[in-house]
């Protein structure tokens, strides 16, 4: 048990749908972020949350909106994905975003854009 | 750029001895992590080099170099469980952390 849950686990949907990812972590960290892992390739960072306030969004297409409501939980909403948009979503969290500690992972939300 | 290399894949023999290579090109270092990520599963923190040298950690040992901007994971005694991707990720002067592709582990009886 990593203390960073993530739901739904799979989620297919279709390029006009709209859908949310959640993350919780129970670890009392203060940093939040939301990766895409695609197959063979690094993983991208696509937002930081530092104390509830985001901090980095790297150049991420509109059609992803992140929430950070409390230090808790991150949502990421979808709306009009496109097929290439296909991937493992991973969220982390951290003590605090720029500190020497390591990051924990959730088990991700596999995602199919039809 | 930015970047990080590390094989795509390796193969290696249960009981015997595999060494992961990572080779980094960053603005800056703040440290080396090794994850480790087994199918479907969450990456999971293995090791942390910032000064030069080696980490050992029971099977497993990391070694690092920022002088040539090189680490490596050691894994000894491999299982079967070993059988997993293992990520290389550098922090950066942003203290971003910039990611490798990760290597395919497959272990063999």
């Amino acid at each position: 048990e990593t203390g960073v849950t993530q739901t739904p686990r799979h989620l297919v949907m279709g390029m006009t749908n709209k859908k949310s990812l959640k993350c919780e972590q129970h670890l009392g960290h203060n940093a939040m972020y939301w990766y895409k892992q695609s197959a063979k390739k690094p993983l991208e960072l696509m937002f930081v949350y530092n104390f509830k306030e985001q901090t980095e969004n790297n150049s991420v297409p509109s059609r992803f909106s992140p929430e950070c409501p409390n230090s808790s939980h991150l949502f990421l909403h979808l709306h009009t994905l496109q097929p290439e948009d296909s991937a493992l979503y991973l969220c982390a969290s951290s003590q605090e975003e720029g500190g020497v500690d390591e990051q924990f992972f959730g088990p991700g939300t596999r995602l199919t854009v039809l | 750029g930015q970047n990080i290399d590390q094989p795509t894949e390796m193969t290696a023999t249960e009981g015997a001895i595999v060494q992961i290579n990572c080779t980094y090109q960053t603005s800056g270092f703040n440290g080396l992590f090794w994850y480790q990520q087994h199918a479907g599963e969450a990456p999971t923190f293995l090791s942390y080099n910032v000064l030069d040298g080696l980490e050992e950690k029971g099977r497993f040992s990391s070694f690092l170099s920022r002088s040539k901007g090189y680490s490596y994971l050691l894994l000894k005694e491999l299982q079967m469980k070993d059988s997993a991707s293992y990520l290389c990720a550098v922090r950066d002067s942003n203290y971003q952390l910039i990611w490798g592709a990760g290597t395919k582990l497959i272990i063999k009886p």
